[in-house]
C-alpha cells in the first residue's frame, strides 16, 4: 500500500519561504512516476501546484508547475530518503492552505490522475 | 487556461440518484477524473478516465463524458456519500501541460 506523509513548519512569515517534504512508503519515487503537490485554501477548492519526476532531463528530474505559481516554486527529490519536497517563495496570506502531496498515475492512458494522497498539512502564513 | 465549471451544490434524498456535472469546452475530447473529499480528509479518487472505478469504489459511482459536459452519477445515494466532489482534467493547450480541477460541488444528502 502506497503511503505519503507531509511534514514541515505549520507557520511561515509573510515574504518568507514555505518548505514542505513528502515521505513516500510502499513505492519508489525513482520508478518514473510523477509526484505532485496540491493545496486547498480554507473553505476553497483544490489547486494543483505542480509535479516532479525522476527524469532524464537533468539529475534533478523533470518538473511541471502551475503557471500561476511557477515563478515562486521549486520542487526537488531526495531518492536516498524516498521523499520529495516543495519550496514556495515570497509567501503571503493567500498561500495559507492545507498542502497535500500525492502520487500521479496514468493507468493505461495518457491523462494523469492522483491515486494516492497524503493526509495534508496546514500551513499558515502570518507574522 | 482551461476552465472547469461545477455547480456549487447538489441535494438529493437517500436512495435517489445524484448527478454532478463538470462543464468545459469540448471536455468530451478529454479524460475526466473525479474525487470525493469528506471534511478534514484528503481527496479520494472515485472515477478515472471518465467512467472507470478504482478498486474499492462501489459500483454506485459511475461517470460519463460527452460534448461540453462530464457527469458523475451516484446511484442509490447513502448518507455517507455526503461530501465535496471535484472533477479534474489534464490541460494540454500550452507547451507545459498541467492539472486543472473544477471548483467543487457539495453534495448534500437530505
Amino acid at each position: 500500500q502506497v503511503q505519503l506523509q507531509e511534514s514541515g513548519p505549520g507557520l511561515v512569515k509573510p515574504s518568507g519561504t514555505l518548505s514542505l517534504t513528502c515521505a513516500v512508503s510502499g513505492d519508489s519515487i525513482s520508478n518514473g512516476d510523477w509526484w505532485a503537490w496540491v493545496r486547498q485554501a480554507p473553505g476553497k477548492g483544490l489547486e494543483w501546484i505542480g509535479e516532479i519526476s525522476h527524469g532524464e532531463i537533468s539529475h534533478g528530474g523533470s518538473t511541471n508547475y502551475n503557471p500561476s505559481l511557477k515563478s515562486r516554486i521549486t520542487m526537488s527529490m531526495d531518492k536516498s530518503k524516498n521523499q520529495f519536497s516543495l519550496k514556495l517563495t515570497s509567501v503571503t496570506a493567500a498561500d495559507t492552505a492545507v498542502y497535500f502531496c500525492a502520487r500521479t498515475s496514468y493507468g493505461s492512458g495518457t491523462s494523469p490522475f492522483l491515486d494516492y494522497w497524503g493526509q495534508g498539512t496546514l500551513v499558515t502564513v502570518s507574522s | 487556461s482551461y476552465v472547469l465549471a461545477q455547480p456549487p451544490s447538489v441535494s438529493v434524498a437517500p436512495g435517489k440518484t445524484a448527478s454532478i456535472t463538470c462543464g468545459g469546452s469540448n471536455i468530451g475530447m478529454k479524460s475526466v477524473h473525479w474525487y470525493q473529499q469528506k471534511p478534514r480528509q484528503a481527496p479520494v479518487l472515485v472515477v478515472y478516465y471518465d467512467g472507470d472505478r478504482p478498486s474499492g469504489i462501489p459500483e454506485r459511482f459511475s461517470g460519463s463524458n460527452s460534448g461540453n459536459t462530464a457527469t458523475l452519477t451516484i446511484s442509490r445515494v447513502e448518507a455517507g456519500d455526503e461530501a465535496d466532489y471535484y472533477c479534474q482534467v489534464w490541460d494540454t493547450s500550452s507547451d507545459r501541460p498541467y492539472v486543472v480541477f473544477g471548483g467543487g460541488t457539495k453534495l448534500t444528502v437530505l
